[in-house]
């Protein structure tokens, strides 16, 4: 079985400094890993993900997350922070490279002060 | 097209009542899938749909709930006799499949926020 975890379920940062969102994965299998956003009232957005090309990946947004098996995590950074970005964030695990069934971490929610 | 579309947004129903949500997914999209979440939760996989097919469901997916989806266009949920742990949001989302693309992504609807009273 796979899953994530997700540290710190609430961030805080200010506007223009850097954001670092934490996920560390098990799984028994070559995992794909997923980051998602989810603004209030809406669904989830994905960002970017993980399947097994390059090990650091780019994403919408001016996200990005790098696939460190030796860490098994999954971290997603942002250079600077924008209002815009405050948001739940969710990373994601599928062991399979196709769209099936995803197990969600337990989200981070992203506070972006000014 | 305008993504993934579900119906009604927010449900208020009370305990024991039967209620039924739609979605539309994307319209070429052959897989669907429906996801629970609960307040401070991330989502957690039901059920998913291959074309009409119901390939999977979830130990969550008691015999109180029914999935759908007759024509491999629309799905509907249908949770019978709900209870006050039902309340939720309910999503659901769609993708294009080939069985062997690794550059799939799922479309998520915007959600049916149940609140059983």
């Amino acid at each position: 079985a796979q899953s994530v975890t997700q540290l710190g379920s609430h961030v805080s940062v200010s506007e223009g400094a850097l954001v670092l969102l934490r996920c560390n994965y098990s799984s028994s299998v070559p995992p794909y890993l997923f980051w998602y956003v989810q603004y209030p009232n809406q669904g989830l957005q994905l960002l970017l993900k993980y399947t097994s090309a390059a090990t650091l990946v780019k994403g919408i947004n001016g996200f990005e997350a790098e696939f460190k098996k030796s860490e098994t995590s999954f971290h997603l950074t942002k250079p600077s922070a924008h209002m815009s970005d405050a948001a739940e964030y969710f990373c994601a695990v599928s062991i399979s490279g196709t769209a099936s069934k995803l197990t969600f971490g337990t989200g981070t929610r992203l506070q972006v002060t000014l | 097209d305008t993504g993934v579309s579900q119906d009604p947004r927010h449900k208020i129903t009370k305990r024991g009542q039967n209620v039924t949500f739609r979605c539309d997914p994307i319209s070429e999209h052959n897989r669907l899938y429906w996801y629970r979440q609960t307040l401070g939760q991330g989502p957690e996989f039901l059920t998913y749909f291959q074309n009409e097919a119901q390939l999977e469901k979830s130990r969550l997916l008691s015999d109180r709930f029914s999935a759908e989806r007759p024509k491999g266009s629309f799905s509907t949920l249908e949770i019978q006799r709900t209870e006050q742990g039902d309340s939720a949001m309910y999503l659901c989302a769609s993708s294009f499949d080939r069985g062997t693309s690794m550059n799939t992504e799922a479309f998520f609807g915007q959600g049916t926020r149940l609140t059983v009273v």
